[in-house]
């Protein structure tokens, strides 16, 4: 079964572009949570989608969206991108609708510098 | 909302030492506790988890523990070995549609 897919791995910006992520969830799972980690920070949930619908959403600003298709693949998107960006993002899947049932799934993640 | 604090930020054993990781959590609803490691490259993956019926759970050479009334949980892994370093998350969430909070990890080196 294959896992978690998260592309790009690895994307360089200039601030005040925007960038898409793009992650592909286990087949068969419904849920996909993103996660910003950095060094200080550790791990902050972004927001989670399920059956296209967004459930919940972290302490960002509106420059962080995301969204869901049909077939459950999700991404999104930094807008006006700052250099406090630079970060690794997270997807991880589940097959739960709420994260606090089961296992989430990660990817590798997508390695954003903003310079 | 839930805020969980993790310690060491670091810490380095020998080989075939024990390694321990502690949290604390802030929201009593709290009942859903997971490990995550995360090796050099990867995803975090889960290790261990445990619920709040439940005061220990072990699974061969790592164990976790939970007191709830003082609102902590501990990650426990014996005869650490090299493949064991990695950087460590603990996760708190309460019922309901609440996503996973975590800790901010704890990077562990073992020394052959």
């Amino acid at each position: 079964k294959a896992g978690v897919t998260q592309t790009p791995r690895y994307l360089i910006k200039t601030r005040g572009q925007q960038v898409t992520l793009s992650c592909s969830p286990i087949s068969g799972h419904r849920s996909v949570s993103w996660y910003q980690q950095t060094p200080g920070q550790g791990l902050q949930f972004l927001f989670e989608y399920f059956s296209e619908t967004q459930r919940n959403k972290g302490n960002f600003p509106g420059r962080f969206s995301g969204r869901q298709f049909s077939n459950s693949r999700s991404e999104m998107n930094v807008s006006t991108l700052e250099l406090g960006d630079s970060a690794l993002y997270l997807c991880a899947s589940s097959s739960y609708r709420v994260t606090n049932t089961g296992e989430l799934f990660f990817g590798e993640g997508s390695r954003l510098t903003v310079l | 909302g839930e805020n969980v604090e993790q310690h060491p930020s670091t810490l380095s054993v020998q080989e075939g030492d024990s390694a321990v990781i502690k949290c604390t959590y802030s929201d009593s609803a709290s009942n859903y506790f997971p490990w995550y490691k995360q090796e050099l490259g990867k995803g975090p993956q889960l290790i261990i988890d445990i619920r709040s019926n439940v005061g220990e759970k072990k699974d061969q050479r790592i164990a976790v523990t939970l007191n709830k009334t003082a609102k902590h949980f501990s990650l426990h892994i014996t005869e650490t070995q090299p493949e064991d370093s990695a950087v460590y998350f603990c996760a708190a969430s309460s019922v309901g549609n609440t996503p996973l909070v975590f800790g901010k990890g704890t990077r562990l080196s073992v020394i052959a």
